[in-house]
């Protein structure tokens, strides 16, 4: 059966502070890795997608994929309050499902 | 990226009855998909709605629960059938992107009683 991980948290960061939340997968096959940001009672919204081994950046937010180790990962930097949500790793394979992780709840404190 | 929009955003329904789920697309999407989250879970993929044939179901899932209508590219229906109280949950609809990305609709919350 196809997993992804991720710690539930709460994390709970400064505001200014950089953000880090973990993401693996038990799948070698997965090719499309993302991340989901969700704030309570509402969907989730597309924040980041990653395909190669290494880092990527958008604005405060680095995806990073380390495909040997099956792991993913999420910076986000000068964390505002705003940040605060549930994060959701999400993984597919060849196909186009996706299996998500349970989320990780962060909390940005001021 | 697409924008995703369902009808109704909320609805309170008897035990036993039925609610059909509306999701419409503002473009023509290949992929669609229906989720089930519950209070405090993640996304459970319930199936994959194909246009022109029957949806592919996730384990845990039958198309005499859930029957699933997709009659072009850009809307898709998911009717929750016999209702109980456990159905009680967030239905999301999805719609796939060129990266195997998807994008989400704003959730339908169920609750049975």
């Amino acid at each position: 059966q196809k997993e992804v991980e991720q710690n539930s948290g709460p994390l709970s960061v400064p505001e200014g502070a950089i953000a880090s939340l973990n993401c693996t997968y038990s799948d070698r096959g997965s090719q499309s890795f993302f991340w989901y940001r969700q704030y309570s009672g509402k969907s989730p919204e597309l924040i980041m997608s990653i395909y190669s081994n290494g880092d990527k950046e958008d604005g405060r937010f680095t995806a990073q994929l380390n495909k040997a180790s099956q792991y993913v990962s999420l910076l986000i930097r000068d964390s505002q309050p705003s940040d605060s949500a549930t994060y959701l790793c999400a993984v597919t394979g060849g196909g186009n499902k996706l299996t998500f992780g349970t989320g990780t709840q962060l909390k940005v404190e001021l | 990226s697409a924008v995703i929009s369902q009808k109704p955003s909320r609805d309170i329904c008897q035990r036993g009855t039925s609610l059909t789920i509306q999701c419409q697309v503002d473009s023509q999407v290949t992929m669609m998909f229906w989720y089930r989250q519950q209070p405090g879970q993640s996304l459970t993929l319930i199936a994959t709605a194909n246009q022109g044939s029957e949806a592919t179901y996730e384990s845990g899932f039958v198309i005499d629960k859930f029957p699933i209508s997709r009659p072009n590219l850009t809307f898709s229906t998911l009717t929750v059938s016999n209702m109980s109280p456990e159905d009680s949950s967030i239905y999301l609809c999805s719609a796939g992107g060129t990266y195997n990305e998807q994008f989400f609709g704003p959730g339908t919350r169920l609750t049975v009683l």
